[in-house]
């Protein structure tokens, strides 16, 4: 069955980086974009860009430009999510999701940014 | 951006009961392609979003036909009909017409 599983919780301290990894299992991986949705506690979802994971290519939304990096290890079949210079404001849990419509969603990793 | 506007923020519900949830975009969803691109998730206290219905009316495979999902351009209504306990949390229309893509701010779904 499809699944993407997601790395464990994270806890950091403002300045420093974080690395968040979506595994994907039953389907070919080439074959479907991957999503990174944002939900700050007790808030909604925020859609923050996707990768071709056919050709690498990452697209951000604007207000995830600069310090968030979508990558792959394509011969893994996992998808990774790199955030830089954590705020305070980081502090959300965060999605992989499968394709356009997002049929398929990981359990979610949450990050807390704390001093 | 497209804005998703769903009403109501939250409903109470008694089981067994019918509901609606509203979403309306700020632009019609039809793609270039003649496709709408607009689907209902659900997310379970705790859980991660789980969609429910795929480009307007199409269930996703497992999902009971007590959901049905109805609209057109930039007007979109998801009804549950006979509501059980487990489909309590929060529903969210998203739209993938249009970058970036956006979701709806949720309609919580309460035990009355």
């Amino acid at each position: 069955q499809i699944q993407l599983v997601q790395s464990g919780p994270e806890l950091k301290k403002p300045g420093e980086s974080v690395k968040i990894s979506c595994k994907a299992s039953g389907y070919t991986f080439t074959d479907y974009a991957m999503h990174w949705v944002k939900q700050a506690p007790g808030k909604g979802l925020k859609w923050m860009g996707w990768i071709n994971t056919y050709t690498g290519k990452p697209t951000y939304a604007d207000d995830f430009k600069g310090r968030f990096v979508f990558s792959l290890e394509a011969s893994a079949s996992t998808a990774n999510l790199q955030i830089s210079n954590l705020k305070n404001e980081d502090t959300a849990t965060y999605f992989c999701a499968r394709g356009l419509g997002f049929a398929y969603w990981g359990q979610g990793t949450l990050v807390t940014v704390s001093s | 951006d497209v804005v998703m506007t769903q009403t109501p923020p939250s409903l109470s519900v008694a089981i067994g009961q019918s509901v609606s949830i509203s979403c309306k975009s700020s632009q019609s969803l039809v793609y270039s392609d003649g496709k709408t691109y607009l689907h209902w998730l659900l997310q379970s206290s705790g859980r991660s979003p789980k969609r429910l219905i795929y480009q307007v009316s199409n269930l996703d495979s497992g999902v009971p036909d007590r959901f049905s999902g109805t609209g057109s351009q930039k007007d979109f209504t998801l009804k549950i009909s006979r509501v059980e306990a487990k489909d309590l949390g929060v529903y969210y229309c998203a739209q993938t017409t249009h970058f970036p893509y956006t979701f709806g701010a949720g309609t919580k779904l309460e035990l009355k």
